[in-house]
């Protein structure tokens, strides 16, 4: 059975704090990986999509590396701002053949207290 | 900036009964899903369809379920006769080619009771 986990489940920030949560995911069969950000009582929102073994993207102030051989990718929210707070999800794509057959971790919730 | 809609909001059915959900995707979009999250659970996937046919399926899609795309624009799921485990958050969502990024719809939650 593919797993993914996600740490911390979650975590409490000031404004201006740094932060940056982990997504594990099986190292084979790796097609790519999602992270979405879904905040309370809105539809999940695609932030970046990776698929090469250290691939780094970014967009404004949070960025996600990717490491396929290890089965890891970080998020990094540099300046945490209130409005960041809300669960970011991973998801996982085993091969490319499947379609939409993402495998999701359970969240990190962050809060960010002005 | 177009988005995936979904109907209705919140949907409350007695045990048995049918129910169906409504997801209008993303205009140009070409691949289509339907994902459920039981509450406190993790958001699992339920069936891809493309080009008028579902792609793939996952355990939970059973015979209970179907899907359909009966004009241009609609996507709906059918639950033929819901169990009290079906009650969750059912997500809508589409992409414009296969393994790109998805955008999701604002979700149903179906309550059985």
């Amino acid at each position: 059975i593919l797993n993914v986990e996600q740490s911390p489940q979650s975590l409490h920030v000031q404004e201006g704090d740094s932060t940056n949560f982990t997504c594990s995911f099986p190292s084979s069969n790796f097609y790519a990986l999602h992270w979405y950000r879904w905040e309370t009582a809105k539809s999940p929102e695609a932030l970046f999509v990776m698929t090469l073994n250290g691939d780094e993207k970014k967009k404004g102030q949070i960025s996600a590396t990717l490491n396929t051989k290890e089965g890891y990718s970080y998020l990094y929210i540099k300046g945490s701002q209130p409005e960041d707070s809300a669960t970011y999800l991973c998801a996982f794509d085993d091969y490319g053949g499947s379609q939409g057959n993402l495998i999701f971790g359970k969240g990190t919730k962050l809060s960010v207290k002005p | 900036e177009p988005e995936v809609t979904q109907t209705p909001s919140h949907q409350v059915t007695q045990m048995g009964q049918e129910v169906i959900l409504r997801c209008v995707p993303i205009s140009n979009h070409l691949y289509f899903y339907w994902y459920r999250q039981i509450l406190g659970q993790k958001v699992e996937f339920l069936v891809s369809f493309y080009n008028n046919e579902i792609s793939e399926k996952s355990e939970i899609f059973d015979d209970q379920f179907s899907v359909e795309r009966p004009d241009g624009s609609n996507f709906t799921l059918k639950i033929r006769s819901t169990k009290l485990e079906d009650s969750a958050m059912y997500f809508c969502a589409s992409s414009e080619e296969k393994n790109t990024e998805a955008f999701f719809g604002q979700g149903t939650r179906l309550t059985v009771v």
